[in-house]
């Protein structure tokens, strides 16, 4: 079966380094979000992408964020200037179609800010 | 703004009784609602989902759920409870139209045997 794949599994960086998180989502689908998590909290929305662009972004996807598909498999969030805030489950997801359609995701990247 | 509650952090059965995990929603237009299970290390599983049609919805592993529009709500049940089934359990919802899923904060099911 299919499925969406995340790397690294974790991630620890210092304060105010970047970090680019890594996503190949399922093949043959067309949307891509990215979701995060904080210890103990709910999943967050913090972007979708579709055509190449962003669709949707919460307010949590400010300027420190951002996200691309270099190429035909990989879909990557990056954070430019990382805080201890961002510290975080961040997860992939990716769906053939919406809005009706259930997004797959992928294990998660744990990123800790020190 | 579409928003998802569940009342219950931790729900315990014994294995083989029945299970109920409760969810209720807010959306303002016909919702989509979905169940998710998260083991640990493990990224969010689709379990189920509800868009239109019958009420009572089956997914994976036994799991069903029932949608109710005039109680709002979509609690996920299953009839006999195993052990495996013990993990940490999101509702969530989207608007006809909108992109992103809006969580509930999890329900952990503890199954007991």
């Amino acid at each position: 079966e299919p499925e969406v794949t995340q790397t690294p599994s974790h991630q620890v960086t210092q304060m105010g380094q970047e970090v680019i998180l890594r996503c190949v989502p399922i093949s043959n689908h067309l949307y891509f979000y990215w979701y995060r998590q904080i210890l103990g909290q709910k999943v967050e929305f913090l972007v979708s992408f579709y055509n190449n662009e962003i669709s949707e972004k919460s307010e949590i996807f400010d300027d420190q964020f951002s996200v691309e598909r270099p190429d035909g498999s990989n879909f990557t969030l990056k954070i430019r200037s990382t805080k201890l805030e961002d510290s975080a489950m961040y997860f992939c997801a990716s769906s053939d179609s919406q809005p009706s359609t259930e997004q797959y995701f992928g294990p998660g990247t744990r990123l800790t800010v020190t | 703004a579409q928003s998802v509650a569940q009342p219950e952090d931790q729900v315990n059965v014994a294995e083989g009784n029945p299970l109920t995990v409760k969810c209720t929603y807010s959306v303002s237009g016909n919702p989509y609602l979905f169940w998710y299970v998260q083991y640990p290390n493990r990224g969010l599983q689709f379990l189920l989902k509800y868009i239109t049609g019958d009420n009572l919805v089956k997914g994976s592993y036994g799991f069903e759920a029932e949608f109710n529009k005039s109680q709002t709500s979509f609690h996920l049940k299953k009839p006999s409870a195993l052990v495996s089934d013990s993990a940490l359990y999101f509702c969530a919802v989207r608007d006809v139209g909108n992109t992103p899923l809006v969580f509930g904060k999890g329900t952990r099911l503890s199954v007991i045997a």
